[in-house]
Formats: structure tokens, sequence, C-alpha cells
């Protein structure tokens, strides 16, 4: 298994630019999520899903956008990005009732 | 609110030195509680869990034992090494499987 995985692995924007960070895992998990890290502040959840078709908003939900059409997959869009988005992203997956998310290596992502 | 709170770093130790990093949360009912750790340019590992109150999470020599007296879930190792280098992480599950956070423990473990 590759586990979670997790692209493109650095990306640099400009402010107003869209794009969607890819995240995949052959796990076959239902529970899927993304993260944002920042110095200082630890993980922040950003939207989070139960199961295919069903998405729900984290902390800091807002300029982001996802959708679930697969077990497998979980994108995450950014809208327009704003220089307050730079951070490393992380996506995160595991079985409904069990303890514990295995995560994905990241996505360091730069907004100019 | 629910919230979890680390001991603030960054934490530099010698080689075989004793390890402590605080974490303390806030909640209602008893979540589950975990470390996690993140080597450098690396995602974060899974290190060790705790679902009830009273159990001790363990892996790799490192231990927790979620105190729910103390709303506490304090990471020990008792001789740390210079791969034990990273950064720490001590979190919380709430409902929908949704983890909290610290801030993060950076260690250093100096030869």
């Amino acid at each position: 298994n590759a586990g979670v995985t997790q692209t493109p692995k650095f990306q640099v924007l400009k402010t107003g630019q869209s794009m969607t960070l890819q995240c995949a895992q052959d796990m076959n998990h239902e529970y899927m999520s993304w993260y944002r890290q920042d110095p200082g502040m630890g993980l922040r959840l950003i939207h989070y899903s139960v199961g295919a078709g069903i998405t729900d908003q984290g902390e800091v939900p807002n300029g982001y956008n996802v959708s679930r059409s697969t077990t497998e997959d979980f994108p995450l869009r950014l809208l327009s990005a704003a220089p307050s988005q730079t951070s490393v992203y992380f996506c995160a997956s595991k079985n409904n009732g069990h303890v514990g998310q295995f995560f994905g290596p990241g996505t360091r992502l730069t907004v100019l | 609110g629910n919230s979890v709170t680390q001991m603030e770093g960054p934490v530099t130790l010698s080689e075989e030195a004793f390890l402590t990093i605080n974490c303390t949360y806030t909640a209602t009912g008893y979540p589950s509680l975990f470390w996690y750790v993140q080597y450098p340019g690396e995602g974060l590992q899974l290190l060790l869990k705790a679902t009830k109150a009273d159990d001790k999470g363990s892996n790799k020599g490192f231990e927790a034992t979620y105190r729910k007296e103390t709303t506490s879930f304090h990471l020990e190792k008792g001789s740390v090494q210079v791969s034990d280098s990273a950064v720490y992480f001590c979190a919380r599950e709430t409902s929908g499987s949704r983890l909290t956070f610290g801030e993060g423990t950076q260690l250093t473990v100096n030869p």
C-alpha cells in the first residue's frame, strides 16, 4: 500500500490564482481530512469527509472547497489564493470507528 | 472550549537524558488522546494513543498516561537518542474524528 499520497510537494502561486491540492489513499478508509500547519499553531482542520459524497467544515474552512466523489480521493481547492494561505497542508485518513489517523507527507504552498 | 496546550519549546537535551513534554487538554467527556511525531521534512506519524482514563500509551520507549483528574497526557522517555530529534504534537479527538492539536514542541537531542 502506498498509504496517503499528496501532490504536489511544493507549489508557488500568485495572489488570486486557483489550484487543487490532491490527496489519495489506497487503504479503503472512509474518513479523510485536510489540515494546515502554521508555525506556533499546530495543525488546524480545514474540511473533512466521513465517506464518499459527504463533506463538512472544520475549524478554518474559508477560502477552501472540497468534494468526495470517490472513497480514494479528497482534493482541496483554493478558489482565489491569498498570502494568508501560505502554509503546509496535510491530508489524513482513517477508518470510521478506528482511533488514530494516517497522514500524508504534506504540500508546502507559498502564495506571493 | 475544546483545546490542547503543550509545553512551549524548543527543548534541547543531551543524549540519554530524561524527557518530559507536558500536555493538558480541555474537553467535555473523555476524548481519545494522541502524541504525533514529525521528523524533519516529513508528515505526522502516530507515536502513541490512549482512549480512556488511566490508559497508558507506549511506543519506541515513549510513554504517556491519560490522567482524567489533571486532564493531562504528558509524554515521557527515560533515555532520549539523537534520532528522537523531531517536533512532537499532542492531540485530542473530538466528535466526528476531528483532531485538535497543541502547538507542537521542537526537541533537539545532542550527542
